[in-house]
This record gives structure tokens, sequence and C-alpha cells, in this order.
């Protein structure tokens, strides 16, 4: 089973500033992860899959970078409404499909 | 729009049953593999099982395998998953989830999540 890594658990980061988010993975998974966004009781909405491919209707400050075993979601300007849980996703092995333990980015 | 819907969630003893359904419109269902994933009070995201678009292939993560039954009536549109022998730790939202075409890979859409609690 591979595991995913986030890293840090919590980011505290100031509204128009950049928020960069990172994830490993336990071996190479090439760039098959996928990055989602969770808010409080609300379901998961996927942002960026094939880990640079943004999904319909997601903002271009939104960006997905890395392959392999190391990957980086970067906000370049935060806004009120991307403070958030941010999941990453692999899906090169599978079953199972596995994510990571999240980082929750907040208001600094 | 695509629309997933979950229903099935409630209060059950440990050792019970219970079936969660998830009602998709908005796409051709049978086009699609579908996911469950769950997330328990206050923690991250855990996928549990899937099923492939026509329901041949199936799968299911080791915390369940032997307990949940994934299944799905395409003539209704309609994902299932069958969960016996509750256990306390299966308390969670479950989510059901959409994979894009062709291949089980990520999950583009998502319902709103049904909760599932087993106590006593």
């Amino acid at each position: 089973e591979i595991v995913m890594t986030q890293s840090p658990a919590t980011l505290s980061v100031s509204p128009g500033e950049r928020a960069t988010l990172s994830c490993r993975a336990s071996q190479s998974i090439s760039n098959n992860l996928a990055w989602y966004q969770q808010k409080p009781g609300q379901a998961p909405r996927l942002l960026i899959y094939g880990a640079s491919t943004r999904a319909t209707g997601i903002p271009a400050r939104f960006s997905g970078s890395g392959s392999g075993t190391e990957f980086t979601l970067t906000i370049s300007s935060l806004q009120s409404e991307d403070f958030a849980v941010y999941y990453c996703q692999q899906y090169n092995n599978w079953p199972p499909w596995t994510f990571g333990q999240g980082t929750k980015v907040e208001i600094k | 729009e695509v629309q997933l819907v979950e229903s099935g969630g409630g209060l059950v003893q440990p050792g019970g049953s219970l079936r969660l359904s998830c009602a998709a419109s908005v796409f051709t269902f049978s086009s699609y593999a579908m996911s469950w994933v769950r997330q328990a009070p206050g923690k991250g995201l855990e996928w549990v099982s899937a099923i492939s678009g026509r329901g041949t292939n199936t799968y299911y993560a080791a915390s369940v395998k032997g307990r949940f039954t994934i299944s799905r009536d395409n003539s209704k549109n309609i994902l299932y998953l069958q969960m016996n022998s509750l256990r306390a730790e299966d308390t969670a939202v479950y989510y059901c989830a959409k994979a894009p075409p062709s291949v089980i890979a990520y999950f583009d859409y998502w319902g709103q999540g049904t909760l599932v609690t087993v106590s006593s």
C-alpha cells in the first residue's frame, strides 16, 4: 500500500499571501496524484488531477506540480473561500486508493 | 450538473447491518466506476470500496473486506453499500464518489454524504 504524507498539518496564511502545501508518496506514483479541497460540513471537491491539471471550474490561482514521490499544491493568492482542509490522493497503485492525512489552511 | 445523493445512514448497534444507497443523475451512470469513501469524525478521508461501470469488478479496503459489499443497479442509477458486522470504528460519514471516464482513478464528483453511527 502506498502511504501519502502531507506537510505541514496546519498552515497559517494571511489573505492575499501564497500557500504551498506538500505531499509525499512512499514510492513513485508518476503523476497519478489528485488534490481535493474540503470545507467544514461539505464533501471534498476535486481541484487537481494528473498532478497539475485543474479540474473544471477551478480558479487559476490553484496550481499543482511534481512527479514521482514529491508533489506541491500552490495557492497563489489566498482568498477567504480558500481556507479549508486539502487532501492529496494517489491513484497509481490500487487498490487501495490512498489519501494523505490533510493540511488545514487557516487564517493567520 | 452531476448529482449524487446518499441515503440509508443512521444509528446501528455493533454487529448490526445497514445498507447505503447513492442515487445518481445527469450522467450515463453505467459508463462510470463508482466508489465509497468515508470520513470518521474529525479525521481524514479513507477509500472503502469501488465498483466498475458494469459491476463486474469490485474492490475493497482491507478494513472492510468480508463485511461490506458494493453493488450497483444500472437500470435505476443507484449505487449500494451493504455493511454487515458493523464495528464502532466504522462510524463515519460515507460519501459516494464518481470516477472519471474509463478508469477508476481520482474522484471528480462527490455526494453530500450520509452519517453512519455504530454504537450501543
